[in-house]
């Protein structure tokens, strides 16, 4: 099947900096990337759906502001959370989509100490 | 508003029993419905799924039951091992593939030898 490459898998940053994380398809070109959190024990909350060149659109609740995603191209989306906080830290999943079909990226875990 | 319902929240079972999980959804313009599992530490990874021209459709011991007058979909695991422990999430979206995926909130199986 197709694949997402997301990266980095986990990331362990200070209070106050800034983490990027990328979601890259390789085998196909995703027009639609969707970005989740999970929290512990806890199901995947959608934060924010973006499409190739245009900006994103967040679900209620999430800073855009603080949640910077960018989609420049139809094979890579980047989230970035800018000035990171404790209660930043989650699981952090890409699922990108083409057509009638969407493919998770392997996860990133957040962890702002 | 909740548009999937999922349940059991924990399930155990015996080696060899079938386990069964059930969702059901609200949105009647919903036509994609997969089941995902997950382990701890992992991203989910996309175990079958059906679209609501079948009633049911099997791959290898997972089946997926689908009731489109009733709203309800189910994952029956026959079977079932070990292995097969982990957190199962249904999942439903619109056909146009720009729509984001909609999940329950997670069915934590256990198979106790």
């Amino acid at each position: 099947g197709a694949v997402v490459s997301q990266h980095p898998s986990w990331v362990i940053c200070k209070s106050g900096t800034s983490v990027k994380i990328e979601c890259r398809s390789l085998d196909f070109q995703a027009t639609t990337m969707f970005w989740y959190r999970q929290f512990p024990k806890q199901s995947l909350m959608l934060m924010a759906t973006s499409n190739e060149g245009s900006k994103a659109t967040y679900e209620q609740g999430v800073e855009k502001d603080k949640f910077l995603i960018n989609h420049a191209s139809l094979t890579l989306s980047t989230l970035t959370v800018t000035s990171a906080h404790p209660e930043d830290s989650s699981f952090y999943i890409c699922l990108g989509s083409m057509n009638t079909e969407a493919f998770f990226g392997q996860g990133t875990r957040l962890t702002v100490v | 508003q909740q548009q999937v319902k999922q349940s059991p929240q924990s399930l155990i079972v015996q080696k060899g029993g079938i386990s069964i999980i059930n969702c059901a959804y609200e949105n009647t313009a919903f036509d994609y419905f997969p089941w995902y599992q997950q382990f701890p530490g992992k991203g989910p990874a996309l175990l079958i799924a059906i679209r609501p021209d079948v009633s049911e459709k099997k791959e290898g011991r997972f089946t997926i039951s689908f009731n489109k007058s009733a709203k309800q979909f189910s994952l029956h695991i026959m079977d079932s091992q070990p292995g097969d422990s982990a957190t199962y999430f249904c999942a439903a979206s619109r056909n146009s593939g720009n729509t984001p995926l909609v999940f329950g909130k997670g069915t934590r199986l256990s198979v106790i030898a």
